[in-house]
């Protein structure tokens, strides 16, 4: 079965950094392309980033609202995406979507998400 | 700045149709950007229904459909149903690495 699980969400400090993972099963990830995308509450999606397969460059894009300060990055011997979150603000607050990018550029796999508040 | 535009609200009846869309504010939606669209209801993570504009994901019903109607990308969904109740959002690849979904448009079918 295909499975994207999110960990690492919590209660943290404006200013203060989280590391966020995704453990995924069920297809091949050391060839997909994976993405970043959160959900303030109440509001629409958000794209955060991305990062292409080990044999594609393994290199990373991101949206303007969060490069600099958030940082995607993989090890496929474990499976797992991550997302390092620093000087986080309390906009910053959301669930954090990992997702799958199919050669078609759509998003064809998500996780359940995580929530991280950004609080004093 | 991109803005990627989409209608806030549309109310369908049981069995109707509705067409949603997907623009930009300084371009025209065309397959280029690999127009793509997601459903969402409340405390649920997304769920892909259409890509490259009029592919169907696995599973979708074919009472979803994609197309591009002008200068828009465009999601109708034909025969409503209430579970078709939720938040749409269509996601826009503008390039270099860079995607942007829409602002969502939530369906009510009542």
């Amino acid at each position: 079965e295909v499975q994207l699980a999110e960990s690492g969400g919590g209660l943290v400090k404006p200013g203060g950094s989280l590391r966020l993972s995704c453990a995924a099963s069920g297809f091949p990830f050391t060839y997909v392309w994976m993405n970043w995308v959160r959900q303030a509450p109440g509001k629409g999606l958000e794209w955060l980033g991305r990062i292409r397969s080990k044999t594609d460059g393994g290199t990373t894009d991101y949206a303007a609202a969060v490069e600099g300060r958030f940082t995607i990055s993989r090890d496929d011997s474990k499976n797992t995406l991550y997302l390092q979150m620093n000087s986080l603000k309390i906009e910053d607050t959301a669930v954090y979507y990992c997702s799958s990018l199919n050669q078609f550029n759509a998003f064809n796999r998500w996780g359940q998400g995580t929530m991280v508040t950004v609080s004093s | 700045q991109t803005v990627v535009t989409q209608e806030p609200s549309f109310s369908v009846s049981p069995g109707g149709t509705v067409t949603l869309t997907c623009g930009l504010n300084s371009d025209s939606v065309s397959t280029n950007y690999y127009p793509s669209w997601y459903q969402q209801t409340p405390g649920q993570a997304p769920r892909t229904l259409i890509y490259t504009t009029d592919t169907r994901s696995s599973g979708v019903p074919d009472r979803f459909s994609g197309s591009i109607l002008g200068n828009k990308a465009a999601l109708t969904i034909t025969g409503a149903q209430a579970d078709d109740e939720s938040d749409y959002y269509c996601l826009l690849y503008m390039g270099n690495g860079i995607y942007v979904f829409g602002p969502g448009t939530k369906v009510t079918v009542l």
